[in-house]
């Protein structure tokens, strides 16, 4: 059965340092990997994407996201961290049937200034 | 672009009583969703609509929890009789039929039990 892992609950960065919020994942065939983000009483939305092709993927805000298949990580990433990134980041996978998402616990990012 | 709209934002009930959600999503998506999030986790799929069918329904506690979506449109999520352990944000999304993982979230209602 397909799985997520988020092992950080909660990831601290200073303002204007990179950030890493990881993930790392279990299929049984090619994976389909997504990241969302979650600000305060706001629904998720969407970041960014792997399906195919290069390993690293850019996506919304300046994140982007590598993909390591020998790992199984698709680890989020973003170069120079923003007080505004401050949100709740989720890992998601797709399903085995009906494009069901499998979801992550979610990772609070909290950037301090 | 409109987004995913939800209705209403928080509802305050009484365990045993009865609850209604309501989702309408972005224009011409197909596919509609129902999540539960509790708190501290990931949302978890409660119910899938392609235009007014059922794909998926799987995880949807059928004695208590009904949903429907007659016009392959809006949709109504309800709980009847409600239990303390249905409190949680109950999410709505929708996305197009060819890129089902692409999912577009409304903002949620927090549903409060007591």
């Amino acid at each position: 059965a397909q799985s997520v892992a988020q092992p950080e609950d909660q990831v601290n960065v200073a303002e204007g340092n990179p950030l890493t919020v990881k993930c790392t994942y279990s299929v049984s065939g090619n994976p389909y990997l997504f990241w969302y983000v979650q600000y305060p009483n706001r629904g998720l939305q969407f970041l960014l994407k792997y399906i195919t092709g290069d390993n690293l993927v850019k996506g919304s805000y300046g994140f982007e996201a590598e993909f390591n298949k020998s790992q199984t990580s698709f680890h989020l990433k973003k170069p120079s961290a923003l007080v505004s990134d401050s949100a709740l980041y989720f890992c998601a996978v797709g399903g085995d049937s009906n494009y069901q998402l499998i979801w992550g616990a979610g990772t609070k990012l909290i950037i301090k200034p | 672009e409109a987004g995913v709209a939800q209705s209403p934002r928080y509802k305050i009930i009484e365990k045993r009583q009865s609850v209604a959600f309501w989702c309408n999503p972005i224009s011409g998506h197909a596919t509609l969703y129902w999540y539960q999030q509790i708190l501290g986790q990931g949302p978890k799929l409660l119910i899938q609509f392609q235009n007014n069918g059922v794909v998926d329904d799987s995880q949807l506690p059928k004695d208590r929890f009904s949903a429907e979506r007659l016009k392959g449109v809006d949709s109504t999520l309800k709980i009847q009789p409600a239990k303390l352990e249905d409190s949680a944000v109950y999410l709505c999304a929708s996305s197009w039929a060819s890129e089902r993982y692409e999912q577009y979230f409304g903002p949620g209602t927090r549903l409060t039990v007591t």
